[in-house]
C-alpha cells in the first residue's frame, strides 16, 4: 500500500493564480482531511469528507474547495491565491475513530 | 468549543532520561486518544493510541489516559537524541467526525 500521497511537493504560485492540491489514498478509508501547518504553529482544518460525495468546512475554509467524486481522491483547489495561504498542507485519512494517516505534504508559497 | 491543550515547551531532557508530555482536553464525549510525533519539516507520524482508562505500553512509549481527569500523557523512556521532535496530542470525538490537535510541545533531547 502507499498509504497516503500528495501532489505536487511544492509549489511557487503568483498572487490571484489557482491551483489544485492532489490527495489520494489506498486504505479504503472513508474519512479524508485537509489540513494547513504555518510554521511553529498546530494544524487547522480546512475540509473533510466522512464519504464520496459529501464534504464539510473545518476551522479555516476561505478562500479553498474540496470535492469527494471517489472514496480515494480528496483534491484541494486554491482560487485567487493570497500571500496568507503560504503554508505546509497535508491531506490525511482514517477509517473513523481510529488511526488518522498523513500524506507526506505540499509546501506552497504564494508570491 | 472543543479544545486540546498542550506545553508548546521546549522541554528539554538528557539522553538516557523520561521525558513526560501532558495533553488536557475538554470534550468528555472524547472517546479516542492519540500521540503523534513530528519532525521538523515532515508529517506526523502516529506513534501511539489509547482507548481505556489506564497505561498503554509499546517500546520505551508508554501512554497513560485518566477520563476522569480528562488528561493524557506521553511517557517516553531513555530518551534518545533521535526523540528530538514536536508532540501532538489529538482527541477524536464521533459526534464531530474528527480529531481535535493540540499546538504541540517540543522535546529536545540534549546528548
Amino acid at each position: 500500500n502507499a498509504g497516503v500521497t500528495q501532489t505536487p511537493k511544492f509549489r511557487i504560485l503568483k498572487i490571484g493564480q489557482s491551483m489544485t492540491l492532489q490527495c489520494a489514498q489506498d486504505m479504503n478509508h472513508n474519512y479524508m482531511y485537509w489540513y494547513r501547518q504555518d510554521p511553529g504553529m498546530g494544524l487547522k482544518l480546512i475540509y473533510y469528507s466522512v464519504g464520496a460525495g459529501i464534504t464539510d468546512k473545518g476551522e479555516v475554509p476561505n478562500g479553498y474547495n474540496v470535492s469527494r467524486s471517489t472514496t480515494e481522491d480528496f483534491p484541494l483547489r486554491l482560487e485567487l491565491a493570497a500571500p496568507s495561504q503560504t503554508s505546509v498542507y497535508f491531506c490525511a485519512s482514517t477509517l473513523g475513530g481510529s488511526e488518522q494517516f498523513f500524506g507526506p505534504g505540499t509546501r506552497l508559497t504564494v508570491l | 468549543q472543543k479544545e486540546v491543550e498542550q506545553n508548546s515547551g521546549p522541554l528539554s531532557v538528557p539522553e538516557g532520561a523520561i521525558a513526560s508530555l501532558n495533553c488536557t482536553y475538554s470534550d468528555r464525549g472524547s472517546q479516542s486518544f492519540f500521540w503523534y510525533r513530528q519532525y521538523s519539516g515532515k508529517s506526523p507520524e502516529l506513534i501511539m493510541s489509547i482507548y481505556s482508562n489506564g497505561d498503554k505500553e509499546d517500546g520505551r512509549f508508554t501512554a497513560q489516559l485518566n477520563k476522569a481527569s480528562q488528561y493524557v500523557s506521553l511517557l517516553i523512556r531513555d530518551s534518545q537524541p533521535s526523540d528530538s521532535a514536536t508532540y501532538l496530542c489529538a482527541v477524536w470525538n464521533n459526534a464531530g467526525n474528527m480529531l481535535t490537535f493540540g499546538g504541540g510541545t517540543r522535546l529536545m533531547v540534549k546528548p
